[in-house]
C-alpha cells in the first residue's frame, strides 16, 4: 500500500547548524508534498510545500528538495535554532487526499 | 482570526458512551477533514468535506460519524466509544478541493476506557 516514512525518528542538532530532514514516499503519482512542524501538544503547522513539476522552493530558512526518480525529499532548514525542536513530518497526496510520515523528532542542542 | 478551532481539548469516556467533538474555521475554506494520530503512526484520516453539504469517508471511518453544519462547522461523532478510539483528533480546513496546503486545529486528546 501507500506509505510515507522518515529515516531518522530523532535529530540532534547543534544550535546554528543546518539540518536535514528527510522522508521518502511509494506512490510515483503523487504530484504535491507538505511538510509540517508539530510541537508537543500542539496541532501539525504548514512549514513549506512543493509540486512535482519542481526540484527546490525555499522559504524562509528552510527549503525542500524534492527528487522523483527515487521518490524522496528532504527538508534543510539553515541556522537552527531552539524553536525549532518539534517533530517534522512530510505528507504525499494520495488516495485518501493526503498520506504522512509519523515523523522525525529535531532536538536543538545549546 | 482564530483559524481552525477544536472543543474540547481533553475528554475521558466510558466505554459505550457518545460524544461529539466540535470544529470551526473563520477562513471561509471549503474543505474540512477528522484525522487521527496514534503513536508511531502518522496523521490517518477519518472523514472528509469537500464542500457545504458532502461527506465522505477516509481511511478509518468505522465507529464514527461526521457533519458538515455549514462552511464553518464540521463535526465529528463518536455513538458508541471504544478503547480502540483512544487516540489525538485533528480537524483541518483547506482553502478548495483540489491539492493544497491544509491548516490543522489544535488537537482533541480523547480517553476511552
Amino acid at each position: 500500500g501507500e506509505s510515507v516514512g522518515l529515516h531518522l525518528p530523532t535529530l540532534s542538532v547543534q544550535e546554528g547548524d543546518n539540518s536535514i530532514i528527510n522522508c521518502a514516499y511509494s506512490n510515483s503519482a503523487s504530484d504535491y508534498f507538505i511538510w509540517y512542524k508539530q510541537e508537543s501538544g500542539k496541532g501539525p503547522q504548514f512549514i513549506i510545500d512543493i509540486r512535482s513539476n519542481m526540484d527546490k522552493r525555499q522559504g524562509q530558512r528552510v527549503t525542500v528538495l524534492l527528487n522523483k526518480t527515487v521518490k524522496h525529499l528532504s527538508l534543510q532548514i539553515a541556522a537552527t535554532q531552539p524553536g525549532d525542536s518539534a517533530v517534522y513530518f512530510c505528507a504525499a497526496e494520495g488516495t485518501y487526499k493526503y498520506i504522512f510520515g509519523t515523523g522525525t523528532r529535531l532536538k536543538v542542542l545549546a | 482570526n482564530a483559524g481552525v478551532t477544536q472543543t474540547p481539548k481533553f475528554q475521558v469516556l466510558k466505554t459505550g458512551q457518545s460524544m461529539t467533538l466540535q470544529c470551526a474555521q473563520d477562513m471561509n475554506h471549503n474543505s474540512m477533514y477528522w484525522y487521527r494520530q496514534d503513536p508511531g503512526m502518522g496523521l490517518r484520516l477519518i472523514y472528509y468535506s469537500a464542500s457545504e453539504g458532502t461527506t465522505d469517508k477516509g481511511e478509518v471511518p468505522n465507529g464514527y460519524n461526521v457533519s458538515r453544519l455549514n462552511k464553518r462547522e464540521f463535526s465529528l461523532r463518536l455513538e458508541s466509544a471504544a478503547p480502540s478510539q483512544t487516540s489525538v483528533y485533528f480537524c483541518a480546513s483547506q482553502p478548495g478541493q483540489d491539492t493544497d496546503t491544509q491548516y490543522f486545529g489544535p488537537g482533541t486528546r480523547l480517553t476511552v476506557l
